[in-house]
């Protein structure tokens, strides 16, 4: 079975300041990792994702994740968050072999930035 | 751009009501999934379907079923609507291959009196 932990519900920023949104996995093998965004009344946008290859994984609207196989970790991170970044956010793994590309999400953490 | 849309953003019906859902998407993927959204539980997978009238129980498929007949429309049906069906509903979809991310709807809010 596979599945995902955010560990918090929500993480309170200041603009300029980095962001970070954590995420640990549990998968059977290899993960295919991924973070998407959720803006209000929207559906979920994709940020970036990580399939194989290096570690650092540079995504959209300036964000980036780091892969750690050995904490089994994907964090989410932008160096300067803006207040548009606020939104809620979702990590989600796949496993090699999860039967039709099936997705697993974490419960998401929503992300304040105050100007 | 790939676009993957739903029927209604919102919809009420009452309790015992059979409810249809539809999805439709115009990039001839092979996958399509339905999710519900809750606070604090993210996104559960209730079915998905990786063919034409092919489909695959998720995680929580009680009290819901799909339809697939043709390969862009994916349709959730709400046999008998309750009130802890009141939810977001989220479709996707993706290729086939598995480097590929899913590709959501705008969601569609259902409430249930």
């Amino acid at each position: 079975a596979q599945s995902v932990a955010q560990p918090e519900d929500q993480v309170n920023v200041a603009e300029g300041n980095p962001l970070t949104v954590k995420c640990t996995y549990s998968v059977s093998g290899n993960p295919y990792l991924f973070w998407y965004v959720q803006y209000p009344n929207r559906g979920l946008q994709f940020l970036l994702k990580y399939i194989t290859g290096d570690n650092l994984v540079k995504g959209s609207y300036g964000f980036e994740a780091e892969f750690n196989k050995s904490q089994t970790s994907f964090h989410l991170k932008k160096p300067s968050a803006l207040v548009s970044d606020s939104a809620l956010y979702f990590c989600a793994v796949r496993g090699l072999r999860a039967a039709g590309n099936k997705l697993t999400f974490g419960g998401g953490t929503r992300v304040l930035v105050k100007p | 751009d790939v676009k993957v849309t739903q029927s209604s953003r919102y919809l009420v019906k009452r309790t015992g009501e059979k409810v249809f859902l539809e999805c439709v998407q115009d990039m001839d993927h092979e996958n399509m999934f339905w999710y519900r959204q809750d606070p604090g539980l993210g996104l559960r997978l209730i079915y998905f379907s990786y063919d034409v009238k092919m489909k695959e129980k998720g995680d929580i498929p009680e009290g819901y079923s799909v339809s697939r007949e043709k390969k862009e429309r994916f349709s959730l049906i709400l046999e008998s609507a309750s009130t802890n069906q009141t939810s977001m509903y989220l479709c996707a979809s993706s290729p086939s291959w598995r480097s590929y991310e899913q590709y959501f709807g705008p969601g569609t809010r259902l409430t249930v009196t």
